[in-house]
């Protein structure tokens, strides 16, 4: 059974700053992975996914690296702002036939003016 | 291009009751997905639907909740007999394909008073 942790569950930071934030995944045999950003009360917003054949993808200031071998995927946030502020899901998928997102619990991003 | 749409927002139901949550997929996506959000945990699957067709239902509690998405309409979450651990935020996403990345709706608020 697949299951997704994330580290840290919160975590803040003053703006300007680059940061990490990690996911790790039980299961190698991924099909592919997402990144996700919730507001609070809010709906999810896709960030980045990344398959599994691909090693990293990138968007602005994001980029998310994967490491299917070891069960790790990373976001980093260059230069943070306020507004990055949210709650940060990662979720994996099984395989091609497999239509269900595996979520991780997030991790909840204060960025400090 | 509308996103996913999902309705009423907020539902405030007492115990017993039934709630019936509604999402309008993208235009174009016949690929339906429900997920649930307990406070302090992360999304679960619930059940994923093709117009008419139930495909996994493998994350569905066993009793009072069912879902469908017919023919013409949107796709209908039902909870019955409402109780206290229900309270939850109630996510669809859609897609086009079932390869394709899932969108995510603004998700439904439920509340059992």
């Amino acid at each position: 059974k697949q299951e997704v942790t994330q580290i840290p569950a919160a975590l803040s930071v003053p703006e300007g700053e680059n940061l990490v934030l990690n996911c790790s995944f039980t299961d190698s045999a991924i099909y592919n992975l997402q990144w996700f950003r919730q507001d609070p009360g809010k709906g999810l917003t896709s960030l980045l996914l990344i398959q599994s054949s691909q090693r990293e993808q990138t968007s602005g200031r994001l980029n998310a690296s994967l490491d299917k071998s070891s069960g790790r995927s990373t976001l980093y946030i260059a230069a943070s702002q306020p507004g990055d502020s949210a709650t940060y899901l990662c979720a994996v998928r099984r395989d091609q036939g497999a239509q269900k997102l595996v979520f991780g619990q997030g991790t909840r991003l204060t960025i400090n003016p | 291009n509308a996103g996913v749409m999902q309705n009423p927002r907020h539902l405030v139901r007492r115990r017993g009751q039934e709630a019936r949550l509604r999402c309008s997929p993208m235009k174009g996506h016949s690929h339906v997905y429900w997920y649930r959000q307990l406070p302090e945990e992360g999304l679960k699957f619930m059940v994923y639907l093709q117009k008419e067709n139930i495909i996994d239902e493998s994350g569905m509690p066993k009793e009072r909740f069912s879902a469908e998405f017919p023919k013409e309409g949107p796709s209908i979450l039902r909870i019955q007999q409402v109780v206290r651990g229900d309270s939850a935020a109630y996510f669809c996403a859609s897609s086009p394909t079932q390869d394709y990345e899932q969108y995510f709706g603004p998700g439904t608020r439920l509340t059992v008073t």
